[in-house]
């Protein structure tokens, strides 16, 4: 089954303690991209990955980092959370098959930072 | 920049009642993509249309595109419980290698009994 899954789907941290995000897709697209949705401003793209090692800022790239050692993951990484940094957070592994490109999101993961 | 507003943010109607909801947007882009968001869910991809003049239809969900008047519309027809949701528009930026969408606000769609 074709899917996108993201690990922990719940997570409560605290101010300033790393942590990671995972997002792992079997489709084997090469376009992955991380969002993150907040009541009233729809999703807005953190950071995107074109392929391997490819990786390029979104319109909110501030206070997160990723990587894309692999072609199915690309794990979003805070290494320094903050309370704005609270909301819910979607990976997406992209079709671009030239007409369109198709968004296959993950489950969701919900962060609050205290 | 491109921007994506959607009207109304907010529905609540009755069942079986008809009604529209509008995705403008700010420049040129011929891909326009309707989303549905079930409470506490990922969002499930509804249509795609991508050309001035497309129509897409699904059960009750009708969605259609005018790409020179920059706006999509998604029609309802003879609403039911099942399709409330959250609803969200996005378009194509197509800007460089970037395969961004561009989203809505998504509009919140309660269908009552």
């Amino acid at each position: 089954e074709a899917q996108v899954t993201q690990n922990p789907r719940y997570l409560i941290t605290v101010t300033g303690k790393k942590l990671t995000v995972t997002c792992s897709q079997n489709m084997n697209h090469e376009y992955m991209s991380w969002y993150r949705q907040d009541p009233g401003l729809g999703l807005r793209q953190i950071y995107y990955s074109m392929n391997v090692e490819v990786t390029d800022k979104g319109d909110v790239p501030e206070g997160y980092k990723v990587s894309r050692k692999e072609k199915r993951n690309f794990p979003l990484i805070l290494e320094s959370p903050s309370p704005n940094q609270t909301s819910l957070y979607f990976c997406a592994s992209i079709s671009a098959s030239g007409l369109y490109n198709e968004q296959f999101f993950g489950p969701g993961t919900r962060l609050t930072v205290l | 920049e491109l921007k994506v507003e959607q009207n109304p943010l907010f529905l609540s109607m009755q069942e079986g009642k008809n009604y529209t909801i509008y995705c403008n947007y700010s420049t040129t882009s011929d891909r326009l993509y309707w989303y549905r968001q079930d409470p506490g869910k990922s969002l499930e991809s509804l249509f795609v249309l991508l050309s001035n003049g497309a129509v897409k239809q699904e059960g009750r969900l009708m969605a259609s595109l005018d790409t020179k008047a920059r706006l999509s519309t998604l029609h309802i027809t003879a609403a039911v419980h099942d399709l409330s949701a959250t609803y969200f528009c996005a378009v194509d930026s197509r800007m460089d290698s970037n395969y961004q969408l561009i989203w809505g606000a998504g509009t919140k769609l309660i269908i009552k009994p």
